[in-house]
């Protein structure tokens, strides 16, 4: 069955680096596109970037562009996620999703989501 | 950017009662719009995609639908279990984006 699980969050201080990671089973990752989506504490779901299949296209949401880059490993089934100049406002659930294609469309599993607390 | 506006934000009802949300793209995504459902603690989860889709192992109470910009999930009967909050994406643009979610709450 497939499984995403996420690592890496904690408490960091703004402006700040800290990379998350998201360890991918029971599918070929290498033939999906891969998400982050973060959800801060009592609000909404934010999409945060998303990055093809093999790794050639990725694209971000307004409120991280520039800050953060995504990557995979598709040789160890592995997302990540590189956070820097981090923010109050980046506080959130940080969850993996799987698309249902090679690159951004909609998402069919979702990781348990890892916690990211930007704090001084 | 697309902006996905989801109503209402906060929605009471009772268990049997027929649920409408609705979900309103600032411009045309054709039919390209999700839903999920999302219980405290928990991850979100597929229900409809390609706007009127069912996912495999929802139930067949639920439905969505489309006219236009505008995008509908029907819940014909609510059950216990559906008491949760509800968001639509869509993915007709290469920057993906969520509606603000409604909360089906028990009246």
């Amino acid at each position: 069955q497939v499984q995403l699980v996420e690592s890496g969050g904690g408490v960091v201080q703004p402006g700040r680096s800290l990379r998350l990671s998201c360890a991918a089973s029971g599918f070929t990752f290498s033939s999906y596109g891969m998400h982050w989506v973060r959800q801060a504490p009592g609000k909404g779901l934010e999409w945060v970037a998303v990055i093809s299949f093999d790794g050639s296209t990725k694209y971000f949401g307004d409120s991280v562009k520039g800050r953060f880059t995504i990557s995979r490993d598709n040789s160890k089934n592995t997302l990540f996620l590189q956070m820097n100049s981090l923010r109050a406002e980046d506080t959130a659930v940080y969850y993996c999703a799987k698309d249902v294609h090679e690159s951004g469309t909609y998402f069919d599993y979702w990781g348990l989501g890892t916690l990211v607390t930007v704090s001084s | 950017d697309i902006q996905m506006t989801q109503s209402p934000s906060t929605l009471s009802a009772s268990v049997g009662d027929r649920v409408t949300i609705t979900c309103r793209a600032s411009q045309s995504i054709s039919n390209w719009l999700a839903w999920y459902q999302q219980k405290p603690g928990k991850a979100p989860k597929l229900l409809i995609y390609d706007g009127s889709s069912l996912e495999s192992g929802v139930p067949s109470r639920f439905s969505g639908s489309a006219s236009g910009t505008e995008f509908t999930l029907t819940i014909s009967s609510l059950q216990p279990d559906d008491f949760a909050t509800y968001y639509c994406q869509q993915y007709n643009s290469n920057l993906l984006a969520f509606g603000q979610g409604t909360k089906v709450e028990i009246k």
